[in-house]
């Protein structure tokens, strides 16, 4: 079964450093995702990405965050200047997209970033 | 404006016993609606989804939802729960129509105890 992967698994950074957190969404996917989760709250909308560009993005998806889609492969989230508040799992997720019926995302299995 | 309430973070039921995890939406469009499932470490499965079908869903490892419109609910049961059940449980809200992002509840855990 076509799978969402994500690398790294975990990534301990220290505040003030970059980090790009990097995804691989299914190959005939055409929507792409980034959500977040603190250790212990819900999963958060992040920001969504399709034909090259942010269709939506929330109110965490400040400043210091940004999305590529370098090589047509690869789906990227950087923080250019990570903060305490920053450690969380980063989940990406892609779904097909369709002009109808429901939008099934598929999640990779995270990245843990912590942020010392 | 959508969104999700899970009634219960934390759920704990015994080996056997029915397994019942509470879900209400809101929403101004009719809606569609997810079940997900995290195992510890490890990231979110699909369990099962309303789509605006069949309003009696069943999903993978014997679960099932019903969507109650009436209710605004999308409860999760199974009838009988197994040690290997015990994860954390997202019920997730969108729409149709292209590109529609997934709105979480804030999640309930299951334990299942001997």
């Amino acid at each position: 079964e076509p799978e969402v992967t994500q690398t790294p698994s975990h990534q301990v950074t220290q505040m003030g450093q970059e980090v790009i957190l990097r995804c691989v969404p299914i190959s005939n996917h055409l929507y792409f995702y980034w959500y977040r989760q603190i250790l212990g709250q819900k999963v958060e909308f992040l920001v969504s990405f399709y034909n090259n560009e942010i269709s939506e993005k929330s109110e965490i998806f400040d400043d210091q965050f940004s999305v590529e889609r370098p090589d047509g492969s690869n789906f990227t989230l950087k923080i250019r200047s990570t903060k305490l508040e920053d450690s969380a799992m980063y989940f990406c997720a892609s779904s097909e997209g369709s002009d109808s019926g429901a939008n099934v995302l598929t999640f990779g299995a995270g990245s843990r970033l912590t942020v010392l | 404006a959508q969104s999700v309430t899970q009634l219960g973070s934390h759920v704990s039921v015994s080996e056997g016993a029915l397994v019942l995890l509470r879900c209400n939406y809101s929403s101004s469009v009719p809606p569609y609606l997810f079940w997900y499932v995290q195992y510890p470490n490890q990231g979110l499965q699909l369990l099962l989804k309303y789509t605006s079908a069949a309003t009696l869903v069943k999903g993978i490892n014997g679960f099932e939802a019903e969507f109650k419109k009436s209710e605004t609910s999308f409860h999760l049961t199974k009838p009988s729960a197994h040690m290997s059940d015990a994860a954390e449980y997202f019920c997730a809200v969108t729409r149709s129509g292209g590109y529609n992002k997934l709105i979480f509840g804030a999640g309930t855990r299951l334990a299942v105890h001997p």
